[in-house]
């Protein structure tokens, strides 16, 4: 079985540049989940998705980063404009009953 | 205070040396996850409790589950040095959402 695939590994910008991230869950899981790790700290929950449905975005800064899951597979993370505070390893995973699935995360660096 | 506690935040252990490192939640579980992680990178899951009393062990890793007292811990036996890393806890709450630890750094020294 195929893993919960993320691009880009890395990624570096300038603070107020923009940046976007991929996620292709497992196949057959309806649930998406993005993540935000600050270094030395646990995951945050940025965003969840059942199917194509947004099910929770309560701490998603909404005036600035925005998600879709379009058709309810592949899903986009965008950040725009990026803030300092914003480097993070951002994480997604995907679900399926209580089975979660992570993948290696997009470590993000904003200088 | 976090709604899942892990303890302790770091850990040095001289190899070859067993180890605990506890999580405490303040609300119900619905399923503990144990994973690993490298620095900056993906989780590595590890092991699923759910049952009070459940316990599970690969190879030298051992994970219990006290659902009175809503508290697992995670022991290792014997460390090497391909156990460091962060061990981070994850409590299942009843909307499939996890809530995760702050993680806890464990050194192994040769």
């Amino acid at each position: 079985e195929a893993g919960v695939a993320q691009s880009p590994r890395y990624k570096i910008i300038e603070k107020r540049q923009s940046v976007a991230f991929w996620c292709n869950p497992i196949s057959g899981h309806a649930t998406l989940y993005w993540y935000q790790q600050i270094l030395g700290q646990g995951p945050k929950l940025l965003i969840q998705f059942q199917n194509n449905g947004v099910v929770d975005d309560s701490q998603l800064p909404k005036d600035r980063f925005s998600a879709e899951r379009l058709k309810g597979v592949d899903s986009t993370l965008k950040i725009q404009p990026a803030k300092l505070e914003d480097s993070a390893v951002y994480l997604c995973a995907s679900s399926w009953r209580r089975g979660y699935t992570f993948g290696s995360g997009t470590r993000l660096t904003v200088v | 205070s976090q709604e899942l506690e892990q303890s302790p935040q770091s850990l040095i252990v001289q190899e070859g040396k067993n180890l605990t490192i506890n999580c405490t939640s303040s609300k119900t579980l619905y399923g503990l996850y144990w994973y690993k992680q490298k620095y900056g990178e993906g989780l590595i899951f590890l092991m699923m409790l759910q049952k009070g009393g459940e316990e599970k062990s690969h190879e030298k890793i051992t994970a219990k589950l006290d659902e009175k007292k809503q508290q697992s811990s995670l022991h290792i036996t014997a460390s090497q040095p391909s156990h460091a890393g962060i061990y981070l806890c994850g409590a299942a709450r009843l909307n499939y959402q996890l809530i995760w630890g702050a993680g806890t750094k464990l050194i192994i020294k040769p």
